[in-house]
């Protein structure tokens, strides 16, 4: 069964850092991950979106890798604003069976930006 | 482009009642996939919808259930509400649900159950 960690939990740092937010994976059968970011009692924002084939994606301040064959994503943040503040989710999407189509997710790194 | 809609926003329902959401996903998309979110367990797969037919479906009860229609439009339906339902329920929607497209999420209906 599909298991997705997020490491840390929570982080909290001044603003204008550059972050690093990880994420693990038990199963490399998948199609894609995608990485959101969800404000309090809010839904959940698509940020990027890397395909299985793919290394890495960048969007503005915000950079992600995947390495599929040992189960890791790194969301990179740079030059942390607080408007960042967050809980940030991934996810990803199973290629096969009874993972077909859904995605698995992580249980998120709650971010602080302050000022 | 008007994004994922989510009706009603907020909800609060009986133990006992059952209870319809309703999700309108982007034009052109005819993947709907709905998901529960409690802090307990974080966000969990329920049902996914394809033109019309369940494709795939997560390890819920049979109280849970959904459909989709004709214009791509879904539905999600639980019956017998337990406290523990209570929940943000969220919907997404891709073009297809396959390898390369994205998820667009709504912004979830919150159903207290009293």
């Amino acid at each position: 069964k599909q298991e997705v960690t997020q490491i840390p939990a929570a982080l909290s740092v001044p603003e204008g850092e550059n972050l690093v937010l990880n994420c693990s994976f038990t199963d490399s059968a998948i199609y894609n991950l995608q990485w959101f970011r969800q404000d309090p009692g809010k839904g959940l924002t698509s940020l990027l979106l890397i395909q299985s084939s793919q290394r890495e994606q960048t969007s503005g301040r915000l950079n992600a890798s995947l390495d599929k064959s040992s189960g890791r994503s790194t969301l990179y943040i740079a030059a942390s604003q607080p408007g960042d503040s967050a809980t940030y989710l991934c996810a990803v999407k199973g290629d096969r069976g009874s993972t077909l189509g859904r995605l698995y997710f992580g249980r998120g790194t709650q971010l602080t930006v302050w000022p | 482009k008007a994004g994922v809609t989510q009706t009603p926003r907020y909800l609060i329902k009986t133990r006992g009642q059952q209870v319809t959401l309703s999700c309108s996903p982007i034009s052109g998309h005819r993947s709907v996939s709905w998901y529960q979110q409690t802090p307990g367990q974080g966000l969990q797969f329920l049902f996914e919808y394809f033109s019309e037919t369940q494709r795939n479906k997560g390890n819920f009860p049979g109280r849970f259930s959904g459909r989709q229609f004709s214009n791509s439009r879904s539905e999600m339906n639980v019956s017998t509400l337990e406290l523990g339902d209570s929940a943000l329920y969220l919907c997404a929607s891709s073009v297809t649900g396959g390898e390369h497209t994205e998820a667009f999420f709504g912004q979830g209906t919150r159903l207290t159950v009293v």
